[in-house]
Order: C-alpha cells, then sequence, then structure tokens
C-alpha cells in the first residue's frame, strides 16, 4: 500500500494526450514539491519532472507537471510508443520523514 | 557526465549482511545529497535511505535499525549496510543522486541486484 495513490495503469492512442494523477496528503504532497519519473523496464529510472512542474534539461515539452493542494498531475502530450513505461511519483512526508512514491502507473500506447 | 557505478550486489541467506557500493563521479559528491532507492521482482519504486551533506540520515520505516547508510567523502563513494536481511528485501539497488523532494532524484545508477535466498 503507497503513500501517494496512482492509477495503475492509463492508455491512449498515439498522438493523443494523458493524464497521470498522483493522490497524496496534507504532510506530503501539501507540503512539499512533487517529482516525476519514468521507468523503462530494464532501464535505469530516469526523472521527468521536478518542483511540480519544472523539467530537467533534455525533457522534451510534450511533458508537463502541476499541483493543486494534495494531488499532483502528470500530462504527456503528442504520445510516442517510445512513452511506454512505468511512471512514478514521489515527495518526502513531513510526518513519517521519509521519502515516498506513487505504486506506479504502467503507460500503454496503442 | 555523471557515472554512478553501484557494486555489492549478491545472493545471500536470510538473516545475512551485505554492504552496497556507489562510487560517483563526474560532479561534487561532497556537495550532493544522496539517496538509495531500491525495486523488488514485480513491484514499484520504494525509497530505501538519504543522506544529507551535512550527514543527517533517513531510513524508511522498515529498515529502520537494519540498514545504515554512509558515505566517504574522500572517495566519492555512498554506502548501504544491510543486516538481518529478509527474502523481501530482494531487489535492484539504485543509488541516485539528490533528495526526492529537492531538485529531483537525478541521476539514477544502473542498479545492482540483492537476493535474499535459503
Amino acid at each position: 500500500q503507497s503513500v501517494l495513490t496512482q492509477p495503475p495503469s492509463v492508455s491512449a492512442a498515439p498522438g493523443q494526450k494523458v493524464t497521470i494523477s498522483c493522490s497524496g496528503t496534507s504532510s506530503n504532497i501539501g507540503k512539499n514539491y512533487v517529482s516525476w519519473y519514468q521507468h523503462v523496464p530494464g532501464a535505469a529510472p530516469k526523472l521527468l519532472m521536478y518542483e511540480n512542474d519544472k523539467r530537467p534539461s533534455g525533457i522534451p515539452g510534450r511533458f508537463s507537471g502541476s499541483k493543486s493542494d494534495t494531488s499532483a498531475t502528470l500530462g504527456i502530450t503528442g504520445l510516442q510508443t517510445g512513452d511506454e513505461a512505468d511512471y512514478y511519483c514521489g515527495t518526502w512526508d513531513n510526518s513519517l520523514s521519509v521519502g515516498v512514491f506513487g505504486g506506479g502507473t504502467r503507460l500503454t500506447v496503442l | 557526465d555523471v557515472h554512478l557505478v553501484e557494486s555489492g550486489g549478491d545472493l545471500v541467506q536470510p538473516g545475512g549482511s551485505l554492504r552496497l557500493s556507489c562510487a560517483a563521479s563526474g560532479f561534487t559528491f561532497s556537495s550532493s545529497a544522496m539517496t538509495w532507492v531500491r525495486q523488488a521482482p514485480g513491484k514499484g519504486l520504494e525509497w530505501v535511505s538519504s543522506i544529507t551533506v551535512a550527514g543527517s540520515k533517513y531510513y524508511a520505516d522498515s529498515l529502520k535499525g537494519r540498514f545504515t547508510i554512509s558515505r566517504d567523502d574522500s572517495k566519492s563513494t555512498l554506502y548501504l549496510q544491510m543486516n538481518s536481511l529478509r527474502v523481501e528485501d530482494s531487489a535492484i539497488y539504485y543509488c541516485v543522486v539528490g533528495r526526492i523532494s529537492v531538485n529531483g532524484l537525478d541521476p539514477w545508477g544502473q542498479g545492482t541486484l540483492v537476493t535474499v535466498s535459503s
């Protein structure tokens, strides 16, 4: 049972848009920045978004992030087959004094 | 380029110990917080432990008392001492630069596999 809640899977056709939600509480998302990670099985995870909505260099503008109260959202537009991966949100929990990840969302590009 | 190379993963019996190492290069290690993250087979990412530049240490609740994170800035190396290992500790362990909510975790090493089995 993850501290942060994500949908187990999402899917959409190539070229379409998808959003992945991440729900937390006032002690984690409500008080800290959220980061997002892309994990292609067999490879190392990669940082997609940090401080809620900032993209590291090299991450295309098709990826966007937002946060509102105790929830965060990752958006991906112009879906490509290469976007198929597991996506995780993460943040710090002030009450537990630990880092926390969501359970992960498997993106399928149909 | 930043380079992180984990080592020390192995097959170990329940109750045994391992020490993971992460050799870092390409950035100022002594000025960087560091984190260990693991992924058990078929499971998601799990935050394990972080150590700040000042040496403050944080651990997942399930690991407290069994795992110890440390760093040697003179060697640009991060460690994770794992004692009293359990079957459920079997996972790929990733060494990562940063703290999860401060600039995010980036980049990640390729990981080292720990298998706890009799």
